[in-house]
């Protein structure tokens, strides 16, 4: 069975901070990875995902996110965050044949103007 | 841009009640599937359903719920007797049936408050 761990449970950080989300799977087979936001009162929606190839992916907003296969990790980069960036962050993760996603817990960034 | 909508968005009901909450997903999509979140934990899968049938579900889809797609728009999932466990956020998705394009879009969400 897949899993998915994400150690911060709220980040608070001040506006042009660097971020970092961490965020670990438990699979042992091809997995494919995906980060969404949920703005408050919206739906989820997608951030960044990766399949397969260049382990950088660069998703919306200026996002991005790195595939370290060794480490089981698929962290959520931003280099200068920005006060409308406050919202809920779930690393998902599909593995295999299967078609549903299991997400992680989810970690709320409150973003300081 | 196309989105997967659901109504309604807050569901009040006493225990032990039926409830269907109601979801109409993406039109040119093909695969559905119901997600939980109860307050302070996971977003949990429940069940997915394509061509007419279930195709996979979790241990928490048991008997009480059940899926139907009663018409060609809408997706309903129906919770047959609640009980406050089941007070939750249920979210819908949908995706094409592509595997290699599996994103997956999800509708704003149902509270569903069971008292």
């Amino acid at each position: 069975a897949q899993s998915v761990s994400q150690h911060n449970h709220h980040v608070i950080l001040s506006e042009a901070a660097s971020l970092e989300l961490g965020c670990n799977y438990s699979y042992g087979g091809t997995v494919n990875l995906f980060w969404y936001v949920q703005y408050p009162g919206q739906h989820l929606q997608l951030l960044l995902k990766y399949f397969s190839g260049d382990p950088l992916v660069k998703g919306i907003k200026g996002f991005e996110a790195e595939f370290i296969k060794s480490k089981f990790s698929f962290n959520l980069r931003k280099p200068s965050v920005q006060w409308s960036d406050t919202a809920e962050y779930f690393c998902a993760v599909k593995g295999g044949s299967a078609r549903q996603l299991t997400f992680g817990s989810g970690t709320q960034l409150t973003v300081l103007p | 841009e196309p989105e997967v909508t659901q109504t309604p968005s807050h569901q009040v009901t006493q225990m032990g009640q039926e409830v269907i909450l109601r979801c109409v997903p993406i039109s040119n999509h093909l695969y559905f599937y119901w997600y939980r979140q109860i307050l302070g934990q996971k977003v949990e899968f429940l069940v997915s359903f394509y061509n007419n049938e279930i195709s996979e579900k979790s241990e928490i889809f048991d008997d009480q719920f059940s899926v139907e797609r009663p018409d060609g728009s809408n997706f309903t999932l129906k919770i047959r007797s609640t009980k406050l466990e089941d007070s939750a956020m249920y979210f819908c998705a949908s995706d094409r049936e592509d595997l290699l394009y599996n994103e997956q879009f999800f509708g704003p969400g149902t509270r569903l408050t069971v008292l």
